[in-house]
């Protein structure tokens, strides 16, 4: 079985300083890891995935993330926050439980970014 | 190219009554996903098609939700005798195979009076 638990319902920035979005999974498989962000009334966009090759990640817009397998973590970061990074993210875990590779999403964090 | 498209983008509809809401995804994608955002809320899974294989029904929440994909690629979601609690986003994701990246549709805003 596989499920993901996103640490924080809400984190809270100012403009310049950096960004971590907590998440920790638990998957039975090698599983493949992603980063969502959807910003208000739009649609999901992916940021960033792990897929068992290096274990940290680059992403869009200057997000990275790491895996880490003894901590079965995948933090989302940014050495700077800005403005339009305001939004809700989701991390997904998905592995080939029951033969199927069905995700699992977090509850979400929304990042708020004070100026 | 185009993305995963879905209609219609809002629905109000009454208690009891049925709806039908349809996903475009990207062509050649053969995965192809629903899921349910109530507000405030994570994505519930509903229901996942895999090429010819039989779909995953695992997440529907009651027998009133359905759910086909006509030749492998148009999906309509239909959601019988429709409950206040159905009120929320439902939303599209197609992907090139089960275990890439999914890409969303801008979803259909469901609301029940």
């Amino acid at each position: 079985a596989q499920s993901v638990t996103q640490l924080d319902s809400h984190v809270s920035v100012s403009e310049g300083t950096p960004v971590l979005l907590r998440c920790n999974y638990s998957s039975s498989y090698s599983p493949s890891l992603f980063w969502y962000v959807q910003h208000p009334n739009k649609g999901l966009q992916l940021l960033l995935k792990y897929t068992s090759a290096a274990t940290l990640v680059k992403g869009i817009n200057g997000f990275e993330a790491e895996f880490k397998k003894s901590e079965t973590s995948f933090h989302l970061t940014k050495p700077s926050a800005h403005m339009s990074d305001a939004a809700e993210y989701f991390c997904v875990v998905s592995d080939q439980t029951g033969g199927s590779y069905i995700p699992t999403f977090g509850r979400g964090t929304s990042l708020i970014v004070h100026p | 190219g185009a993305g995963v498209s879905q209609s219609p983008s809002n629905k109000v509809t009454e208690k009891g009554k049925d709806v039908e809401l349809r996903c475009d995804p990207i062509s050649g994608h053969t995965a192809l996903y629903w899921y349910r955002q109530s507000l405030g809320q994570g994505l519930e899974f509903l229901i996942y098609f895999q090429g010819n294989s039989a779909p995953d029904k695992s997440g529907l929440p009651s027998d009133r939700f359905s759910a086909e994909r006509t030749g492998g690629s148009v999906s309509t979601l239909t959601i019988q005798r429709t409950q206040q609690e159905d009120s929320a986003v439902y939303l599209c994701a197609s992907s090139l195979a089960s275990y890439n990246e999914q890409f969303f549709g801008p979803g259909t805003r469901l609301t029940v009076l």
